[in-house]
This record gives structure tokens, sequence and C-alpha cells, in this order.
């Protein structure tokens, strides 16, 4: 079956740019994760939703980082005014619930601001 | 707060060599222990997992055992294949307010196998 997707896979944009950053998970999981991944480095929880529900927003690093989920499957991550620093690999993952449920990742999204 | 330090790479075998990629953690509370993959060009993908002490999470030839009095759960496999060469990372998850869900992961490790 399909597994998570993202789009844009990669992205670049100016400083001081919006973004906007698509996952669609699995049909039916009720959990969806962002993380980021620097390069070199592991990734880094974000935020966690429960079906619409944010229950956790204390990986986002910055006011200008915000995540959706309006209806409780696709989910956007938007980041605003762009800075140098936001250049990273954003991955989405998603699980049927909310317990220990092995967690699904997509491709990822690389975005490079210049 | 919760961390996992695994060996760094690259770590370059020859095929059908022993494999063994280190990882300890420490953890706030009782975690549960993962290895991830990520072939290239892929997304991560869970390898095996462990939940407690003394279990063994195996999958495709690799084990890995969760070791509560080392804090550790180092990734092994006999012989591997050119195909394991990918990015392996140890991830561990704490419960909180009931949910496992937020994964700590290590920086990963490259592995190119050779034929």
């Amino acid at each position: 079956g399909a597994g998570v997707s993202q789009s844009p896979r990669y992205k670049v944009a100016k400083r001081g740019q919006d973004v906007a950053l698509r996952c669609d998970p699995i049909s039916g999981h009720v959990s969806l994760f962002w993380y980021q991944q620097a390069l070199g480095q592991g990734p880094e929880f974000l935020t966690y939703f429960q079906n619409e529900a944010q229950l956790d927003k204390s990986g986002l690093p910055s006011d200008r980082f915000f995540a959706e989920r309006p209806e409780g499957s696709v989910s956007t991550l938007k980041i605003q005014r762009t800075q140098q620093e936001d250049s990273a690999v954003y991955l989405c993952a998603s699980s049927f619930s909310s317990s220990t449920d092995t967690q699904y990742f997509g491709p990822g999204t690389r975005l490079t601001v210049l | 707060g919760n961390s996992v330090t695994q060996m760094e790479g690259p770590v370059t075998l020859s095929e059908e060599a022993f494999l063994t990629i280190n990882c300890t953690y420490t953890a706030t509370g009782y975690p549960s222990l993962f290895w991830y993959v990520q072939y290239p060009g892929e997304g991560l993908q869970l390898l095996l997992k462990a939940t407690k002490a003394d279990d063994k999470g195996s999958n495709k030839g690799f084990e890995a055992t969760y070791r509560k009095e080392t804090t550790s759960f180092h990734l092994e496999k006999g012989s591997v294949q050119v195909s394991d060469s990918a990015v392996y990372f140890c991830a561990l998850s704490v419960s909180s307010g009931g949910s496992n869900y937020k994964l700590t992961f290590g920086k990963g490790t490259l592995l190119t196998v050779n034929p």
C-alpha cells in the first residue's frame, strides 16, 4: 500500500520567504509527527498530532514554525520568514495509534534557504 | 534529558564481515529502544526494536539486545551484504502521559559494504 508521502521533495527559498511543506500520512493513521534533520545529524522532534489535535509542539524551534492538520489527515508545516539555519530535511512520520506503534517515515523535504 | 550516542562513522566493511555499531543512551524514565535504517534515496525504516531490559530485537539478520545495566543497545550482524549499505540510526522513546511517541535519535552511522 501507499506509504507516507511528502511534497515538495526539494525546496529552495530565499531568506525571508515563507514556505509550506506537505505531508500525506498513511490512510487511517491517527498520529502524525514532524522531525527536522540537519546535515550530518539525526532527526529531531518538532511536533505531534493525534487526529487534528496538536498535542505536543515542544520541539518547534521558534514562533516562525507552525504546523496544522485541520481534518486529521494531511498536515502542513509552515515556516515564515525563513532563515539560513532553517536549511534541513523535514521528515514526516505517521503511526496507527498514539502509543508505542511503529512510526512510518516519509522521504522528507530538503529545504535550502539561500 | 534524553540522549543517544552512537559510534562515529563511516564504517567500511567487506562482504561477509561481522558488524557492530555501538549505541548507548541516557533517559529519564524507562525507554523503548530502536534501530532505524535509511537506504540511499529512501525514508527511514524501522529495523528492530526492544521495549524492556534483556529483550532482543531482530530483523533481516540484525540483532540488538537491550542492556539496562550498561545503558546500551548495540547493533550486530554476523555477515553483512552489499545491500546493507545504509545509514543506521539508534533511537529511544520514553513514555509520557501514557504515550511513547517522541523519538530521540543518535547522529547516525554510515555503513558501506564492499563486494
